[in-house]
């Protein structure tokens, strides 16, 4: 199975600033890879899918690029809201498989 | 507004088995795949078991593969999964979720989750 791996784990930022994530998958996979916020005691909501594709309500600041291997979610000027962990999915084939995550902390 | 609330958690013995449901409200619960992913306390997000609008292809992660079975009854709107043969590495909040979709094709990420609820195993 293609692993799906998140870095940093942790990140510790200052509202305002630009913040990236990236996910590296084991093998080339294709565009079909979304991105989840997930905040304590809650259930993950969508952001991104098909790699860049911004669900609908999510704010513009977040934002996903990526193709091959490597995949990265930024968010452009970070808010107090944004902290919780952020997880990448591929969903090209079975199984589907989550990162990690990265825990995403306001200074 | 579109609604998944999850039911059936509870704790169980190791071996044992429980079912878990899915009441689905204000969506055309037929258009859609669903999924259950999982979460063991403190850790990452596992999926668990897809199954199509009308139940006729399904997936499953390998590790519940011979022991979880997911299922769904449409007249109900309603999602299954049937745990057997449970493991302490079952433990875990276990999210209904809805498969995005979009101009009639259906992906594999998840756009609307329940709140999850929660399987201990442990004697």
């Amino acid at each position: 199975d293609i692993q799906m791996t998140q870095s940093p784990s942790t990140l510790s930022a200052s509202v305002g600033d630009r913040v990236a994530i990236t996910c590296r998958a084991s093998k080339t996979i294709n565009i079909l890879l979304a991105w989840y916020q997930q905040k304590p005691g809650k259930a993950p909501k969508l952001l991104i899918y098909k790699t860049s594709t911004l669900q609908s309500g999510v704010p513009s600041r977040f934002s996903g690029t990526g193709s091959g291997t490597e995949f990265t979610l930024t968010i452009s000027s970070l808010q107090p809201d944004d902290f919780g962990t952020y997880y990448c999915q591929r969903y090209d084939t079975y199984p589907l498989i989550f990162g990690g995550g990265t825990t995403v902390e306001i200074k | 507004e579109v609604q998944l609330v999850e039911s059936g958690g509870g704790l169980v013995q190791p071996g044992g088995s429980l079912r878990l449901s899915c009441a689905a409200s204000g969506l055309t619960f037929t258009a859609y795949w669903m999924a259950w992913v999982r979460q063991a306390p403190g850790m990452g997000l596992e999926w668990v078991a897809n199954i199509k609008q009308d139940g006729s292809v399904i997936h499953y992660v390998d590790s519940v593969k011979g022991r979880f079975t997911i299922s769904r009854d449409n007249a109900k709107n309603s999602l299954y999964l049937q745990m057997h043969s449970l493991r302490a590495e079952d433990t875990a909040i276990y999210y209904c979720a809805r498969l995005y979709c979009s101009g009639g094709t259906c992906y594999g990420a998840f756009d609307v989750w329940g709140q999850g609820t929660m399987v201990t195993v442990s004697s």
